[in-house]
């Protein structure tokens, strides 16, 4: 089935330092990709959607300057969380589908624990 | 305005038991009702779905009965294990607009 690989699973920053997240699709071409926060023990919020070389739609409230988004390919997705401060420590989750549309189900990736000290 | 309303919050039941996790809507552009698993640390996995021209599905242990005219959905783990622990999530989706319920924390002791 459809695999969707994302890294590094856990890291560690120094506040107001940069991380960078990465999802792939391993074995299909994903056109939409999306990215998640979830918060412990909360369901995930929907944080952008990406399309591959377009610029990524943002949800109400997320700071696009401080969550870059790039699908610079149809296999690759970045989340880059810029100036790093404690708030922005949770769980990130990526999901893809090659359709665009959920009807035809999203894969999720195994997500990224993010702690900023 | 929570578009996808899951309840409960948590459930406890015993080896072999049957939780049923109940989910309601209200957009009925939703077309398709994926059920996922999430454990501690990793990302949600879907486990079955369902479109709303269906009344039931089974795969396996797992049972997706839905409801249209009342716009309700539930998932039915049957002969439930402790391996089923983990939380579940029902999600509605139409187009590219996709919600998550709020989730369901699932203990089943042995």
């Amino acid at each position: 089935g459809a695999v969707v690989s994302q890294h590094p699973s856990r890291v560690i920053c120094k506040s107001g330092t940069s991380v960078k997240i990465e999802c792939r699709s391993l074995d299909f071409q994903a056109t939409t990709m999306f990215w998640y926060r979830q918060f412990p023990k909360k369901s995930l919020m929907l944080m952008a959607t990406s399309n591959e070389g377009s610029k990524a739609t943002y949800e109400q409230g997320v700071e696009k300057d401080k969550f870059l988004i790039n699908h610079a390919s149809l296999t690759l997705s970045t989340l880059t969380v810029t100036s790093a401060h404690p708030e922005d420590s949770s769980f990130y989750i990526c999901s893809a589908s090659s359709q665009g549309v959920f009807s035809d189900g999203y894969t999720f990736g195994s997500g990224t624990r993010l702690t900023v000290v | 305005q929570q578009q996808v309303k899951q309840s409960p919050q948590s459930l406890i039941v015993q080896k072999g038991g049957i939780p049923i996790i109940n989910c309601a809507y209200e957009n009925t552009a939703f077309d398709y009702f994926p059920w996922y698993q999430q454990f501690p640390g990793k990302g949600p996995a879907l486990l079955i779905a369902i479109r709303p021209d269906v009344s039931e599905k089974k795969e396996g242990r797992f049972t997706i009965s839905f409801n249209k005219s009342a716009k309700q959905f539930s998932l039915h783990i049957m002969d439930s294990q402790p391996g089923d622990s983990a939380t579940y999530f029902c999600a509605a989706t139409a187009g590219n607009q996709f919600y998550f319920g709020t989730g369901t924390s699932l203990t089943v002791i042995p």
